[in-house]
């Protein structure tokens, strides 16, 4: 079946760093990938949509400058953390989806915490 | 406004007996419905999809069910292993880039 990976899994830094997490479609086109993040028993939260070549959609609420995120190629998007914070500590997981209407297929998640 | 409820909220069962889980949705228009697992510190992993036309869909121990004219689905689970201990997430889908994600069922498996 479709595999997504993550990478890294976890990160551990200090307040002030940016932190880049990494999403690969290993075999399949990811014409579109997702971005969410989760808190300690809540479900998912949609932060921003990328299409390949494209900026990506924020959701409200999401500031473009704080998460950037990348979609350079049709097999991997970034999406950097800048100058984390505390409050910026959660479970970031990204998914991805090759033609509209095709189901998207989740990454293991990284979880990001800061200190 | 696009929305997916599910229920219970938590749950908790002994190993070896059976659950269902709810879910009622909003979402229109309507192109299928997923049922995430979602384990801790995991991403979700995909269980059945569901379209329009499909009323039952079975993998394995776990059976969903769709009712496009209520807007509901259920997911059945049989002879619960400890293993199924995990959040168990529904998710629709429009024609477009739209999931929309219910806030999940947590489910506990005890010996």
């Amino acid at each position: 079946g479709a595999v997504v990976s993550q990478h890294p899994s976890r990160v551990i830094c200090k307040s002030g760093t940016s932190v880049k997490i990494e999403c690969r479609s290993l075999d399949f086109q990811a014409t579109t990938m997702f971005w969410y993040r989760q808190f300690p028993k809540q479900s998912l939260m949609l932060m921003a949509t990328s299409n390949e070549g494209s900026k990506a959609t924020y959701e409200q609420g999401v500031e473009k400058d704080k998460f950037l995120i990348n979609h350079a190629s049709l097999t991997l998007s970034t999406l950097t953390v800048t100058s984390a914070h505390p409050e910026d500590s959660s479970f970031y997981i990204c998914s991805a989806r090759g033609a509209q209407g095709q189901p998207q297929h989740f990454g293991d998640g990284t979880r990001l915490s800061i200190l | 406004k696009n929305q997916v409820e599910q229920s219970p909220q938590s749950l908790i069962i002994l190993e070896g007996k059976n659950c269902t889980l709810q879910c009622n949705y909003t979402v229109s228009p309507f192109s299928n419905l997923r049922w995430y697992k979602q384990d801790t510190g995991r991403g979700p992993v995909s269980l059945t999809i569901m379209t329009f036309s499909e009323n039952t869909k079975s993998n394995g121990r776990y059976t969903a069910t769709l009712d496009a004219d209520t807007k509901q689905s259920s997911l059945h689970i049989t002879a619960s292993q400890l293993s199924d201990s995990a959040s168990y997430i529904c998710v629709v889908n429009d024609y477009g880039q739209n999931f929309v994600f219910g806030p999940g069922t947590r489910l506990s498996v005890l010996p």
